[in-house]
């Protein structure tokens, strides 16, 4: 089936310092990609959408200029954490759909840790 | 706004044996979906089941099965002859038709355990 790869799976930064992580679409093209928080033992919160060729649509209350996401082709979104502080510490997952409204493929999830 | 509640922030069932999880809903919407999904401690998400809101019939996955009550706006999941393997946290989720993009809300999860 429909993959998406997500990478790190885990990274551990120091405070103030910028974190890339990265989901590639695997034998489809992801169009759209959404970004989702999740805090431990929580629901996924929405981030943003981000499509292929345009800017990212970042939901309520989510910082822009914190969360940098980038759609730089059909395979690959990225989502780049700027000045990480110890509060951004959480687990970010990608998901892109791959069957309409009726399925959508999950990445593996990053544990990020700032220090 | 669309909101998805999952009232059983735990619960835990014998291996082999039946257990129910509760999701309701609220929209004004007509057309939707409505998904089951797990999160085993891999953290990895995975469909477990879907429903289109306009379809009566329950969706069943094998030992998975859905109970739809659209005029309730409920959606809960059945899973039959628990496996140690359905330890994980289940989340429902709620998606909207159409709508430009389609965007999941997901409810706060239920954290099953099964017990040997």
């Amino acid at each position: 089936g429909a993959v998406v790869s997500q990478h790190p799976s885990r990274v551990i930064c120091k405070s103030g310092t910028s974190v890339k992580i990265e989901c590639r679409s695997l034998d489809f093209q992801a169009t759209t990609m959404f970004w989702y928080r999740q805090f431990p033992k929580k629901s996924l919160m929405l981030m943003a959408t981000s499509n292929e060729g345009s800017k990212a649509t970042y939901e309520q209350g989510v910082e822009k200029d914190k969360f940098l996401i980038n759609h730089a082709s059909l395979t690959l979104s990225t989502l780049t954490v700027t000045s990480a502080h110890p509060e951004d510490s959480s687990f970010y997952i990608c998901s892109a759909p791959v069957d309409g409204p009726m399925g959508y493929t999950f990445g593996s999830g990053t544990r990020l840790t700032v220090v | 706004a669309q909101t998805v509640t999952q009232s059983q922030p735990e619960m835990s069932v014998q291996e082999a044996e039946t257990v129910t999880l509760s999701c309701t809903y609220d929209t004004s919407e007509s057309n939707y979906y409505l998904f089951w999904y797990k999160q085993p401690p891999s953290r990895q998400m995975i469909l477990v089941i879907r429903q289109e809101a306009y379809k009566q019939q329950n969706a069943t996955e094998n030992r998975f099965s859905v109970n739809f009550q659209k005029a309730a706006k409920s959606f809960s999941l059945k899973i039959s002859d628990s496996q140690l393997g359905d330890t994980a946290m289940y989340f429902c989720a709620f998606m909207k038709r159409p709508s430009g993009t389609y965007k999941y809300i997901f409810g706060t999860g239920t954290r099953l355990k099964v017990l040997a």
